[in-house]
């Protein structure tokens, strides 16, 4: 039962470079969301997907672009890095029901660290 | 706007202590509730959850949190620490019909023998 399933998990880029984070969740869920994590701020939200077909930004989307390919898979595009997106990111998917947000239960990837030279 | 603040980036106790770490949240709506933790190099995962059904929450690994809203805190305790609590844990908030979670900055739990 794998779950949340991200690559890669290390990934070292200079100024400038463009690369994508891959995220995969095999619990059929409809929601899929992609977080950074920083020293000492806690989790920011950068996207977020309530179903296939749909995004959203989040606190953060500054930088990114994403793409939600099917109901498994929701991709981050960094098109240019910068040292300010050195960070760890976290990919997680939930099943929303409707009103009943506290079915909302977000399950997380193990996730990607990411460094900016 | 919701936010959520967690009190001490860093909590040491003794093994078989009591374990507190502390929340409070500011929402104008009744809000949902959860405890995250992480171990390191991992990623998130649920310890438990309020959902208004009842204020003293039972999560896993001997975890339990109380919903207090006249003080707006859900801390979260143990009452015996183990070496394998090492952690950092989060605290979240949102509402309903909300897809957002909002997280504290995180408390880092160490234990010492």
């Amino acid at each position: 039962n794998a779950g949340v399933t991200q690559t890669p998990k290390f990934q070292v880029l200079k100024t400038g470079q463009s690369m994508t984070l891959q995220c995969a969740q095999d619990m059929n869920h409809n929601s899929m969301y992609w977080y950074r994590q920083d020293p000492g701020m806690g989790l920011r939200l950068i996207y977020y997907s309530a179903s296939e077909g749909t995004t959203d930004k989040g606190e953060v989307p500054n930088g990114y672009n994403v793409s939600r390919l099917n109901k498994r898979e929701f991709s981050l595009r960094l098109e240019s890095a910068a040292p300010s997106q050195t960070s760890v990111y976290f990919c997680a998917s939930s099943e929303y029901e409707g009103g009943l947000q506290a079915k909302n239960i977000q399950y997380f990837g193990a996730g990607t660290r990411l460094s900016v030279l | 706007a919701q936010s959520v603040t967690q009190l001490g980036s860093h909590v040491s106790v003794s093994e078989g202590a009591l374990v507190l770490l502390r929340c409070n949240y500011s929402s104008s709506v009744p809000p949902y509730l959860f405890w995250y933790v992480q171990y390191p190099n991992q990623g998130l995962q649920l310890l438990l959850k309020y959902t208004s059904a009842a204020t003293l929450v039972k999560g896993i690994n001997g975890f339990e949190a109380e919903f207090k809203k006249s003080e707006t805190s859900f801390h979260l305790t143990k009452p015996s620490a183990h070496m394998s609590d090492a952690a950092e844990y989060f605290c979240a908030v949102t509402r309903d019909s909300s897809y957002k979670l909002i997280f504290g900055s995180g408390t880092r739990l160490l234990v010492r023998p």
